[in-house]
């Protein structure tokens, strides 16, 4: 398994800022990935972030919303832009250590609040 | 991806096995059957998983009946802290993703 660590683990921001959400792993792995979780719902894929390439987006997202750094095989970060109300979820990473996009490992997740 | 259909949710007293079902009927021969849970505020957690074989683990045995069309989660003896949100996903082949449904929300009594 793997240890994943996200900051913040919550916050309250307003309409029109941007927030960063850092995801930090204890082991060098090939895949991250980010997802949402809106309030009552289940899991979805934001994005698969790769070190050294471009991140993929999913479906219903975009690159100038959700940016996404990717420097090393142990961090990612992504970024909320402009928010609205409408962001406010739970953000998580994962991990796979078996390089697919199955088996994956999450981290506690980041509560966030757009006034 | 396979869909999945599972109960919106079930109860099962402390001690007792809890027996969680999980319906894919159009899996294909190349997809594995996948089992996370969600505890209350955490994020998903990683159970076990299967291709035809029953599998187990520490955590759950997995029972996948011959035409791989359902599955079963076993929990042997369960305890308040099992108390989750379980996802059952069929995933991999082509897949580029894990879809998680909307679960079973499995409470266990004391």
């Amino acid at each position: 398994s793997a240890v994943i660590s996200q900051k913040p683990s919550r916050d309250i921001c307003q309409r029109g800022t941007s927030l960063t959400i850092q995801c930090q792993v204890d082991s060098q792995v090939t895949m991250m990935f980010w997802y949402r979780q809106q309030p009552g719902q289940s899991l979805t894929l934001i994005a698969t972030a790769n070190q050294g390439s471009e991140a993929t987006y999913e479906s219903g997202f975009v690159i100038d919303k959700f940016p996404i750094s990717r420097p090393n095989l142990t961090f990612s970060t992504l970024t909320v832009s402009n928010m609205s109300p409408e962001d406010s979820s739970i953000y998580l990473c994962s991990v796979s250590l078996a390089g697919g996009y199955d088996e994956q490992y999450f981290g506690p997740g980041t509560r966030l609040t757009v006034t | 991806d396979a869909k999945t259909t599972q109960p919106t949710s079930m109860d099962c007293a402390e001690g007792r096995a809890a027996n969680l079902p999980c319906n894919h009927s159009t899996i294909s021969g190349n997809e594995y059957v996948y089992w996370y849970r969600q505890i209350h505020s955490q994020g998903p957690q990683y159970i076990i998983h299967g291709l035809k074989n029953n599998e187990t683990n520490e955590m759950a045995s997995l029972i996948i009946t011959e035409d791989r069309k359902s599955s079963t989660l076993i929990l042997p003896h369960a305890t308040l802290r099992d108390t989750a949100v379980y996802y059952c996903i069929v995933s991999g082949g082509s897949a580029r993703q894990l879809t998680f449904g909307s679960g079973t929300q499995l409470t266990v009594l004391p």
